[in-house]
């Protein structure tokens, strides 16, 4: 079965810039998009389609990707950024649908 | 705004059965496929099932299928999942959320608040 690979966990301090990465064999073809959960809450959408910030997500959030891994930027991050983070995508086929393992982010 | 609500979860016996309801308002519900997602205890997401907008495909993940069954009622904006042989495995929030689609590519937004199934004798 398909499989995203994330790290398990992040730590930067305030104002830093965290990268997060999502490893997957599809990814050259398929895009990736980007979850964050905070304590208790329900997944919020932050990037899509690779790069795309939904108007509502704060510009420090951006997205890229190059050949198998997509990488979540997080430039001057903030305690408020502290969460659990999750890349989806699917395999070739488009038929799995798939989520990382999910890394959580430490800012302090 | 756009809103999703769900609920129907619970404590299960192994080997019962639960429906879960999803109710959907702020947008044109009948317009959008929707999808169920869980998430184990300190685990993961999870992809369960989803089911296009006028419920001609559904889709399971193979943890789910032949057990679980997803369906929607247009006219009352609500989506449902009816599980049957509820095991351990199972135990999770799961999460109601509407597809949002461009060309072949979908993902998931916005994401309800989730309800709790656990599964235990």
């Amino acid at each position: 079965s398909y499989e995203l690979t994330q790290p398990p966990s992040v730590s930067v301090s305030p104002g830093q810039t965290a990268r997060i990465t999502c490893s997957g064999d599809a990814l050259p073809k398929k895009y990736a998009y980007w979850y964050q959960q905070k304590s208790g809450q329900a997944p919020v959408l932050v990037i899509y389609e690779d790069i795309k910030r939904p108007s509502r997500i704060p510009e420090r959030f951006s997205g890229s990707s190059s050949g198998t891994v997509a990488t979540l930027t997080i430039s001057g991050a903030q305690a408020e950024d502290e969460a659990d983070y999750y890349c989806y995508s699917t395999d070739n086929s488009g038929n799995q649908r798939v989520f990382g393992g999910g890394t959580k982010l430490t800012v302090l | 705004e756009v809103q999703l609500v769900e609920s129907g979860g619970g404590l299960v016996k192994p080997g019962g059965s639960l429906r879960l309801s999803c109710a959907a308002s702020g947008f044109t519900f009948s317009s959008y496929s929707m999808n169920w997602v869980r998430q184990a205890p300190g685990k993961g997401l999870e992809w369960v099932s989803s089911i296009t907008s006028t419920s001609t495909s559904m889709k399971y993940a193979d943890s789910v299928r032949g057990r679980f069954t997803i369906s929607r009622d247009n006219a009352k904006s609500l989506l449902h999942l009816q599980m049957n042989s509820l095991r351990a495995e199972d135990t999770a929030v799961y999460y109601c959320a509407r597809e949002e689609a461009d060309k072949f590519y979908t993902w998931f937004d916005p994401w309800g608040q989730g309800t709790r199934v656990t599964v235990s004798s």
